[in-house]
């Protein structure tokens, strides 16, 4: 149980295009989820936590109008890197929180990551 | 907010040996700690965890310590295994909360010599 996928697991767009990443929980409801950015040999930077039915919470020095994220239901949320440019060229990761049965509350269960590439 | 150090960056040891990663935290207000371990191309997996109200918790060969009035915790690997090379981060949070989120260290990378 407790598995959380990611689509696409790469992607390579033209400077300028928008990008859609999906984060699923296939077989748990999902109240929140959390979008990391991973650089090479570094750690997981938390983007934004994403509640589903609400707003997402960005972490400081994060763009919201450029990280856009949705969650608009208990299975799926998705981010999308709007007018991506180079810089934004990265590994991007998503875990899942529920309450499952012997799971601690706060438990994050990952998904294998979208590698985005920007020319 | 949250800050987590995690030293050292990169650790060796000979297969067999034990392994020891240590992390500190500065908001006493955090309660949980979990350790992911990354294989390289992989996703972050959870390999164990602890709560504030515990000084120290034990799977077969991993443990993990807690010192709250010093802030900082520790991962214990014993007899490792050339299947414990990965990268590994400690983080720390809040254990409930509707918003509550993880931050995490900047990951050591173990390597286990055969």
């Amino acid at each position: 149980g407790a598995v959380v996928s990611q689509h696409p697991s790469r992607v390579i767009c033209k400077s300028g295009t928008s990008v859609k990443i999906e984060c699923r929980s296939l077989d748990f409801q999902a109240t929140t989820m959390f979008w990391y950015r991973q650089f090479p040999k570094k750690s997981l930077m938390l983007m934004a936590t994403s509640n589903e039915g609400s707003k997402a919470t960005y972490e400081q020095g994060v763009e919201k109008d450029k990280f856009l994220i949705n969650h608009a239901s208990l299975t799926l949320s998705t981010l999308t890197v709007t007018s991506a440019h180079p810089e934004d060229s990265s590994f991007y990761i998503c875990s899942a929180r529920a309450g499952l049965a012997g799971a601690t509350p706060n438990e994050q269960f990952f998904g294998p990551g979208t590698r985005l590439t920007v020319l | 907010g949250e800050n987590v150090e995690q030293h050292p960056s990169t650790l060796s040891v000979q297969e067999g040996d034990s392994a020891v990663i240590k992390c500190t935290y500065s908001d006493s207000a955090s309660n949980y700690f979990p350790w992911y371990k990354q294989e390289l191309g992989k996703r972050p997996q959870l390999i164990i965890d602890i709560r504030s109200n515990v000084g120290e918790k034990k799977d077969q060969r991993i443990a993990v310590t807690l010192n709250k009035t010093a802030k900082h915790f520790s991962l214990h690997i014993t007899e490792t295994q050339p299947e414990d090379s990965a990268v590994y981060f400690c983080a720390a949070g809040q254990y409930t909360g509707a918003n509550s989120k993880l931050t995490f260290g900047k990951g050591i990378t173990l390597s286990v010599r055969p």
